[in-house]
């Protein structure tokens, strides 16, 4: 079944230091990838998303290539600010499916 | 727009009470979803509608659990009898189409934070 797996929290960085959150997944068609970020109490929004293979999703710095090759979409941001303290989920919709697959979710803090 | 809209925000209940979570779509999506979020099990659809119709009741728990859409601007999701083993965040989002090969964006509303004691 589809599924994905992100990388396991909390992460603690430093302002202005580089963010790599990881996440892989299954699927058994042609998935739609995404990252959502949820900020304190706050709903999930939308934050970038890639729809086939090789695509780069990208929004607010942060940036996320869909890896085929390596069933990955890894979230990155070059510098990341105390304002991107949130938990940020990575997800999945496999082609003909109707619902969102959901990681557990990483809990990112920024400290100044 | 306001976004979804969900009440109460926050609900704490003693086990056995009936407990009624409600939610208000985005004007003019068609499909609203309810999702429960707890740290063990991360965040699980529970049941989607489609012009009010229910589509996928799958991952709803048990009969407990029950969800309603009476017209394209309201839905909630009922549990009854509450149990301690149902505290959670109950996130409702909405769409406006969903679809092969085509990704419509869901948008969540805040959430109801449910404690049952």
């Amino acid at each position: 079944g589809d599924s994905v797996t992100q990388m396991e929290g909390p992460v603690t960085l430093s302002e202005e230091a580089f963010l790599t959150i990881n996440c892989t997944y299954t699927a058994t068609g042609y998935p739609s990838l995404f990252w959502y970020v949820q900020y304190p109490g706050e709903g999930l929004q939308l934050l970038l998303k890639a729809t086939k293979a090789d695509d780069k999703g990208s929004n607010k710095g942060f940036e996320a290539t869909y890896r085929k090759e390596t069933t990955s979409f890894h979230l990155e941001k070059g510098s990341v600010q105390v304002s991107d303290s949130a938990v940020y989920f990575c997800a999945l919709s496999d082609s003909g499916a109707n619902n969102l697959f959901f990681g557990t979710g990483t809990r990112l803090t920024v400290i100044p | 727009d306001a976004g979804v809209i969900q009440s109460p925000r926050h609900e704490v209940t003693e086990m056995g009470q009936e407990v009624t979570l409600r939610c208000k779509p985005i004007s003019g999506h068609d499909y609203l979803f309810w999702y429960r979020q707890t740290m063990m099990r991360g965040l699980e659809l529970l049941i989607y509608f489609n012009n009010n119709v229910p589509i996928d009741d799958s991952g709803m728990p048990e009969d407990r659990f029950s969800a309603k859409m009476p017209n394209a601007s309201f839905s909630t999701l009922k549990i009854q009898p509450s149990e301690p083993r149902d505290s959670a965040v109950y996130f409702c989002a909405s769409s406006l189409g969903i679809g092969q090969g085509v990704f419509y964006e869901q948008y969540f509303g805040p959430g109801t934070r449910l404690t049952v004691t």
